[in-house]
């Protein structure tokens, strides 16, 4: 089965900071990867596809990169409304979340 | 714009089994090439896929869960079901359906809480 391992769980930035989220699957899955946003209480919402694609209407300061095990997702210059939990997902067999990353203000 | 909406019990009893449905609406359950799914979120935890189907009828479940997990589409009233069987508080939480294209979830329903309590 393929295990994947988000880090950091929890991260405090400034407003302005670059931030960068990791995720590593424990076999090669291409670039079979997505990046979600979930605020509280809300659904979450698909930011990136595929590894590196940006969803129709999501700002630039979002990107994705990555293939074979080791993905990163970054946010280019931290926004306040960028507070929330980020997942990423394999669907390279069958699907799997990680196990999220907190985003805090500092 | 396609939405998705779930029903169902809010408590479920433990040894019981829980039952949701969703609604689609703004498109057809019954698209060619698009997978239905559902995923659940324990209060205060991270994401979990229990399953999906396709629109033809093939299955494909969390191997965690599969042995108490149905998912079912019905076609005539474009909507697709959850069965859950024997649950146990573990399996309290919130569950979304979701609308999956090439594994990436597009469409989400708002989320329905579950809880499992006497």
């Amino acid at each position: 089965d393929i295990q994947m391992t988000q880090s950091p769980s929890s991260l405090s930035a400034s407003v302005g900071d670059r931030v960068t989220i990791t995720c590593q699957a424990s076999q090669d899955i291409s670039n079979y990867l997505n990046w979600y946003q979930q605020k509280p209480g809300k659904a979450p919402k698909l930011l990136i596809y595929d590894a590196s694609n940006l969803e129709t209407g999501v700002p630039s300061r979002f990107s994705g990169s990555g293939s074979g095990t080791d993905f990163t997702f970054t946010i280019s210059s931290l926004q306040p409304e960028d507070i929330a939990t980020y997942y990423c997902q394999q669907y390279d067999n069958l699907l799997l979340f990680g196990q999220g990353t907190k985003l805090e203000i500092k | 714009q396609l939405q998705l909406q779930e029903s169902g019990p809010g408590l479920v009893k433990p040894s019981e089994t829980l039952s949701l449905t969703c609604t689609v609406s703004g498109g057809s359950i019954s698209s060619s090439s698009y997978y239905w799914g559902w995923i659940r979120q324990p209060p205060g935890k991270g994401l979990e896929w229990i399953g999906s189907i396709y629109y033809s009828g093939s299955t494909y479940y969390n191997p965690s869960l599969k042995s108490r997990v149905t998912i079912s589409v019905d076609t005539s009233k474009n909507q697709f079901s959850l069965k859950l069987s024997s649950v146990t508080a573990a399996d309290t939480a919130v569950y979304y359906c979701a609308y999956i294209q090439r594994g990436r979830i597009d469409y989400w329903g708002q989320g329905t809480l579950v809880t499992v309590s006497s």
